[in-house]
C-alpha cells in the first residue's frame, strides 16, 4: 500500500502570511493531486502534477512535485480567510490514495 | 450539469438494518469509487470500478458491496450496518487515463448507525 503523510497536520494562521503544507512518501506516484475540502462538502480538484520537478500556479497557490515525483508541496501566499479548509494531497490512477490532510484556519 | 449526485444526505440506521446509498453522475465517467471519511482517518477507498460490470476492493471493503450495471450508477449496499460504519461517504467519478483530469465528489451522505 502506497502511504502519503501530510504535513503539518493543523495550521492556524493570521491573514496576509505565508504557508507551506507538504505532502510526502516513499514510493514513486506517476501522478499526484491537491484537493481543497470545505465543512460539509465533497472534496474540490486544485491541480494535478505529472511530471518531476513540475510547477504549477494557480493565483496565489503554488505546487511543485519532487524531482523523484515521491513528494509534493503547496505553498499559499497572503493567506486570505477564503482559504481555510481542508487540503488533500492524493496519488492518482484508476483510483485515489489520500493523505489524511492539512487543516487550514486563516484568521481575519 | 449535475456532476456527481447522492442521495441521501443523512441517515440514521439502526444496528443490523442494511441500506443502499446511490451514487449517480451525468458525465460519462468510467472510474467511479466510493470513500469513507472518519476523523483522524482521512479518506479510505471501499470499492472502486473502471467501467460498467467491473469493480474491485479498496481499503475497507468489508461490510460493503457494490455494483455496476451501468456507466452512470454505482450504488454502495450495506449489508447489516454496524456502529462502526458511522462516517460520512463520498462517491467520486473521473474520465479514464489513470484520473490525470481529476476526480468529481459528491457532497457525501452523512450515516449514523445507532
Amino acid at each position: 500500500t502506497q502511504l502519503l503523510e501530510q504535513s503539518p497536520q493543523f495550521l492556524s494562521i493570521q491573514e496576509g502570511e505565508n504557508l507551506t503544507v507538504y505532502c510526502n512518501s516513499s514510493s514513486v506516484f506517476s501522478s499526484l493531486q491537491w484537493y481543497r475540502q470545505e465543512p460539509g462538502e465533497g472534496p474540490v480538484l486544485l491541480v494535478t502534477v505529472v511530471t518531476g520537478g513540475e510547477v504549477k500556479k494557480l493565483k496565489r497557490l503554488t505546487f511543485q512535485f519532487g524531482d523523484a515525483r515521491k513528494d509534493s508541496s503547496l505553498h499559499i501566499t497572503a493567506a486570505q480567510p477564503g482559504d481555510t479548509g481542508l487540503y488533500l494531497c492524493a496519488g492518482a490512477g484508476y483510483k485515489l490514495t489520500f493523505g489524511k490532510g492539512t487543516l487550514l484556519t486563516v484568521n481575519p | 450539469n449535475a456532476g456527481v449526485t447522492q442521495t441521501p444526505k443523512f441517515q440514521v440506521l439502526k444496528t443490523g438494518q442494511s441500506m443502499t446509498l446511490q451514487c449517480a453522475q451525468d458525465m460519462n465517467h468510467e472510474y467511479m469509487s466510493w470513500y469513507r471519511q472518519d476523523p483522524g482517518m482521512g479518506l479510505r477507498l471501499i470499492h472502486y470500478s473502471v467501467g460498467a460490470g467491473i469493480t474491485d476492493q479498496g481499503e475497507v471493503p468489508n461490510g460493503y458491496n457494490v455494483s455496476r450495471s451501468t456507466t452512470e450508477d454505482f450504488p454502495l449496499r450495506l449489508l447489516s450496518a454496524a456502529p462502526s460504519q458511522t462516517s460520512v461517504y463520498f462517491c467520486a467519478s473521473s474520465y479514464k487515463g489513470r484520473g490525470l483530469g481529476g476526480y468529481t465528489f459528491g457532497s457525501g451522505t452523512r450515516l449514523t448507525v445507532v
